[in-house]
C-alpha cells in the first residue's frame, strides 16, 4: 500500500541553524499538509499547499517557515533560524485531489533544537 | 476558532472491554476525522465521516451534527488497541485547504 514517507525521522541541530524537513507524499496525490506536534501537545496545523502554492497557513507559519515541492516528488519545510521552540514532532500528510479522501500521514521527523 | 474537546484524557481498559472515546467540537463542521497514534509518534488515519455511522473490523464510529458530538467505539479491546486515539475536525475553509483542527487526544491502555 502506498505511503508517505520522511527524512529524517530524527534531526538535531542548534538554535540558529536552518533545517529541512524532506516529505514523499503518495504519488497521485496533490494536496500536502504540515503539522506540528510539541512533545506533549496536541498536534497543530501549519499550512497546506496545492497547486504549487499555499492554500492556507496557520499564525504558527511566520516568516522563519517555508514550504516547497522542488521537484515533483518531494515537499520540503523549511525553517530558516531554529528557535528552542521549535522542537517537535513535524507530520507531513497528502491528500487525493476528490474530496471526502482522508489525509494520509507519514510517521514524523523528530526535531530536537539545543 | 473550533474547540474540540475529548473525553476521557485517559483510559484503562481489560481486554475484551467495549470501549467509547468521544468528541466534541464548537463550530459546524465539514467532516471529522478520528486518528490513531502509536507509541512511536507515527499518526494513522482510522475514518473520516460528516454523518451518519462508520464501521471498520472491531471499530465504529458515529457522529451527530446537530449535537456536535461523534464517538469512537472498539469492541472486544486488545492490548494492541494502546494508543492515542485523536479526533480531528476540518471546518468550512477555502477551497481545497481542509486545515484540520485536533483534539488533545485519548490515551488508551488495554490490559491483558
Amino acid at each position: 500500500e502506498p505511503e508517505v514517507t520522511q527524512t529524517p525521522s530524527h534531526q538535531v541541530t542548534q538554535m540558529g541553524q536552518e533545517v529541512i524537513l524532506r516529505c514523499v507524499p503518495i504519488s497521485n496525490h496533490l494536496y500536502f499538509y504540515w503539522y506540528r506536534q510539541i512533545l506533549g501537545q496536541k498536534v497543530e496545523f501549519l499550512v497546506s499547499f496545492y497547486n504549487n502554492e499555499i492554500s492556507e497557513k496557520s499564525e504558527i507559519f511566520d516568516d522563519q517557515f517555508s514550504v516547497e515541492r522542488p521537484d515533483g516528488s518531494n515537499f520540503t519545510l523549511k525553517i530558516r533560524s531554529t528557535k528552542l521552540e521549535d522542537s517537535a514532532m513535524y507530520f507531513c500528510a497528502s491528500r487525493p485531489r476528490l474530496a471526502g479522501y482522508e489525509q494520509y500521514f507519514g510517521p514524523g521527523t523528530r526535531l530536537t533544537v539545543t | 476558532k473550533n474547540e474540540v474537546e475529548q473525553s476521557p484524557q485517559n483510559l484503562t481498559a481489560q481486554e475484551g472491554e467495549f470501549i467509547t472515546i468521544n468528541c466534541s467540537y464548537s463550530v459546524g463542521i465539514s467532516a471529522l476525522h478520528w486518528l490513531q497514534q502509536h507509541p512511536g509518534g507515527g499518526i494513522v488515519s482510522l475514518f473520516m465521516l460528516s454523518s451518519g455511522k462508520k464501521k471498520h473490523g472491531r471499530l465504529i464510529a458515529t457522529i451527530n451534527i446537530q449535537e456536535k458530538h461523534s464517538s469512537l467505539h472498539i469492541t472486544a479491546s486488545h492490548p494492541r488497541d494502546s494508543a492515542v486515539y485523536i479526533c480531528a475536525v476540518r471546518g468550512y475553509s477555502g477551497a481545497g485547504s481542509y486545515q484540520l483542527t485536533f483534539g488533545k487526544g485519548t490515551k488508551l491502555s488495554v490490559i491483558p
